[in-house]
């Protein structure tokens, strides 16, 4: 699975949209971007994932580039719950299992 | 409905001790994962159950780790001879089925080892 390069931090005030960015330079055509978020002393929760077109369900939307190295995952109106690890994941489609985790970036959302 | 439980929520053990951690997946889910997480550290896949057999067993780290599911639902995470480098918060997954389908994860064991 392919790379991904994520910031260590960033902050974000509540009410405002929080943009979380994601590169993935070395990204193959059938491999998806998931996005996890770890609360402190929770397990990972899943947000949202995409091949190449973006997405969006009731927690975030995903916004690829055309070229796929990167992403965007954007919180659009961020509270103090939002405060998380936030994992980029490039995973295979079809058989792949594993979700191989890196660091993530954690995100603080301050009142 | 419920998700998916570990217990125990905290396990301290002295060095040399066997433990062991269960999972209790979500009902109807064949597919059942084990990671660990390290302090500071994302979470790193040690196994992978599709029904009752292990499907990939690649990231048990030795063979001090063993992991069963005989009747293709709880999980048993086995470790043996247990050492203060395994301590860390064991995780459990479970997905409808495997691959692309939605892992949802347990609040984790977090294991101490004095």
């Amino acid at each position: 699975d392919a790379k991904t390069t994520q910031p260590t931090s960033m902050d974000c005030a509540e009410g405002r949209a929080a943009n979380l960015p994601c590169n993935h330079s070395t990204i193959s055509g059938n491999e998806y971007v998931y996005w996890y978020r770890q609360i402190h002393s929770q397990g990972p929760q899943y947000i949202i994932h995409g091949l190449k077109n973006n997405e969006t369900n009731e927690m975030a939307s995903l916004i690829i580039t055309e070229d796929r190295k990167s992403s965007t995952l954007i919180l659009p109106h961020a509270t103090l719950r939002d405060t998380a690890v936030y994992y980029c994941i490039v995973r295979s489609g079809g058989s792949n299992y594993k979700l191989t985790f890196g660091k993530g970036t954690l995100l603080t959302v301050n009142p | 409905g419920a998700g998916v439980s570990q217990t125990p929520s905290n396990k301290v053990t002295e060095k040399g001790k066997y433990v062991e951690l269960r999972c209790d997946p979500i009902s109807g889910h064949t597919a059942l994962y084990w990671y660990r997480q390290s302090l500071g550290q994302g979470p790193e896949f040690l196994i992978y159950f599709q029904g009752t057999g292990a499907a990939d067993d690649s990231g048990l780290p030795n063979d001090r780790f063993f992991a069963v599911r005989p009747e293709g639902s709880v999980s048993t995470l086995k470790i043996q001879r247990t050492e203060r480098g395994d301590s860390a918060v064991y995780l459990c997954a479970s997905s409808l089925m495997g691959g692309d389908y939605e892992q949802y994860f347990g609040p984790g064991t977090r294991l101490t080892v004095t």
